[in-house]
């Protein structure tokens, strides 16, 4: 049980180039997130899925877009990398529940865009 | 929009101190409060998960209140050690499964 799993753990972008941040999770969970994490803040919702084939806006989603396919794999999506977007990503999932539950997170992915 | 606020920022104590943790949010309106610890270069490992209708949580160590009302948590940490030093974020979901966070207490227990 791998729980939620990131690639890559860094990467450098140039401006204007594109990639993809996977974020993998074995639990079975139906609800997946991605945030980033700026130096000495908080976290900051990007998007997020209920489960396959659904996803929706969270707090910041200018500039990513992301897919949910299969309840087990969620990317995020950079189109077209910008500066602002240097940053520590987060994935991470949580089991559907008619109670509060946990959200269980990835190692991060470090991102630099110069 | 809910907005989330911890302080202290930074906390050094030496081992063994009993030390509270501060976390404010501004819409009481919540589902859950919950926190965390982030090692430097490390993911989130939750620690405490206080349910809107609970008023505190005890995990070893640790324990958790949560004020609704006045829209106040705060995590105590008893016995302080060196492997306390982390970085401890607060959370609040709100409707829509979204987590608002605080900006974190950085905490250095000395030897």
């Amino acid at each position: 049980n791998a729980g939620v799993t990131q690639t890559p753990k860094f990467r450098i972008l140039k401006i204007g180039q594109s990639m993809t941040l996977q974020c993998a999770q074995d639990m079975n969970h139906n609800y997946m997130y991605w945030y980033r994490q700026d130096p000495g803040m908080g976290l900051k919702l990007i998007y997020y899925s209920v489960g396959a084939g659904i996803t929706d806006k969270g707090e910041v989603p200018n500039g990513y877009n992301v897919s949910r396919s299969t309840t087990e794999d969620f990317p995020l999506r950079l189109e077209l990398a910008a500066p602002s977007q240097t940053s520590v990503y987060f994935c991470a999932s949580s089991p559907t529940s008619q109670n509060s539950y946990e959200q269980y997170f990835g190692p991060g992915t470090r991102l630099t865009v110069t | 929009k809910q907005e989330v606020t911890q302080i202290p920022a930074a906390l050094s104590v030496p081992e063994g101190e009993n030390l509270v943790l501060n976390c404010s949010f501004t819409d009481s309106a919540i589902y859950n409060l919950q926190w965390f610890r982030q090692d430097p270069g490390k993911g989130l490992t939750s620690l405490l998960l206080i349910q809107s209708s609970q008023r505190e949580q005890t995990s070893g160590r640790l324990n958790a209140s949560l004020d609704k009302s006045s829209g106040r948590s705060t995590l105590y940490i008893a016995a302080s050690q060196p492997g306390d030093s982390a970085t401890y974020l607060c959370a609040v979901e709100n409707a829509g499964n979204m987590l608002t966070f605080g900006g974190g207490t950085r905490l250095m227990v000395k030897p």
